[in-house]
């Protein structure tokens, strides 16, 4: 089982605040870390997949770092602005196995 | 963009009748399409892959007489809740993969909200 936990549940920030927030998955068994952004009555987007230890990517405002030692990705959002409110989603893949997390719901306050 | 279509959004039906999902991928050839489930307050949980031409992979705890799933095409994979009941409501939601790798990202309906009366 790989069991995928993201913390915070839920995060408030106002506008321009930079925030974080951590995923944790068992660093057995991995193959990739997927995160999404997940916006009300929207399907799921794809942000970033990281397969490598130290991968880092970034897209805008947003970043990803990734530990597969010891079993967790961080996400950074910097300058958060309303429409980043969203459920970001982690998600690990290995083998045949694909288990998401619970999500983090953030909202960002104007 | 690759662009996945699930439809409906919503239905509600009586117990005992069967309610089919389809999800289409609109620009792109699936390889490989998912089903998923989420109870109110839960993860998105994992409930078949199915490949185009052959027979769906259930995970475990997921009754594959209930949940027909049918990948016809590379487009078009179905989902059908047989004899529902109101323990069945919740929300699923497809995905597509172009191609079969690892780290291939996913590209996802926008999600069916069933409820069982």
């Amino acid at each position: 089982i790989l069991n995928v936990e993201q913390s915070p549940q839920s995060l408030h920030v106002q506008e321009g605040d930079s925030t974080n927030f951590t995923c944790s998955f068992p660093s057995s068994n991995f193959y990739a870390l997927h995160w999404y952004r997940w916006e009300t009555a929207k399907s799921p987007e794809a942000l970033f997949v990281m397969t490598l230890n130290g991968d880092e990517k970034k897209k805008g405002r947003i970043s990803a770092t990734l530990n597969t030692k010891e079993g967790y990705s961080y996400l950074y959002i910097k300058g958060s602005q309303p429409e980043d409110s969203a459920t970001y989603l982690c998600v690990n893949t290995g083998g045949f196995k694909t288990i998401f997390g619970a999500g983090t719901r953030l909202f960002v306050k104007a | 963009g690759a662009v996945v279509s699930q439809h409906p959004s919503w239905v509600i039906c009586k117990s005992g009748t069967s309610v089919k999902i389809e999800c289409r991928s609109l620009d792109f050839q699936a390889t490989t399409m998912f089903w998923y489930r989420q109870f109110p307050k839960q993860s998105l949980m994992l409930m078949a892959t199915s490949n185009e031409g052959s027979k769906a992979t259930y995970e475990q705890g997921v009754e594959k007489d209930k949940f027909l799933i049918n990948h016809a095409s590379l487009t078009l994979s179905t989902l059908t809740v047989t004899s529902a009941h109101p323990e069945d409501s919740s929300f699923y939601i497809c995905s597509a993969k172009k191609t079969a790798a690892t780290n291939e990202k996913l590209f996802f309906g926008s999600g069916t909200q069933l409820s069982v009366l």
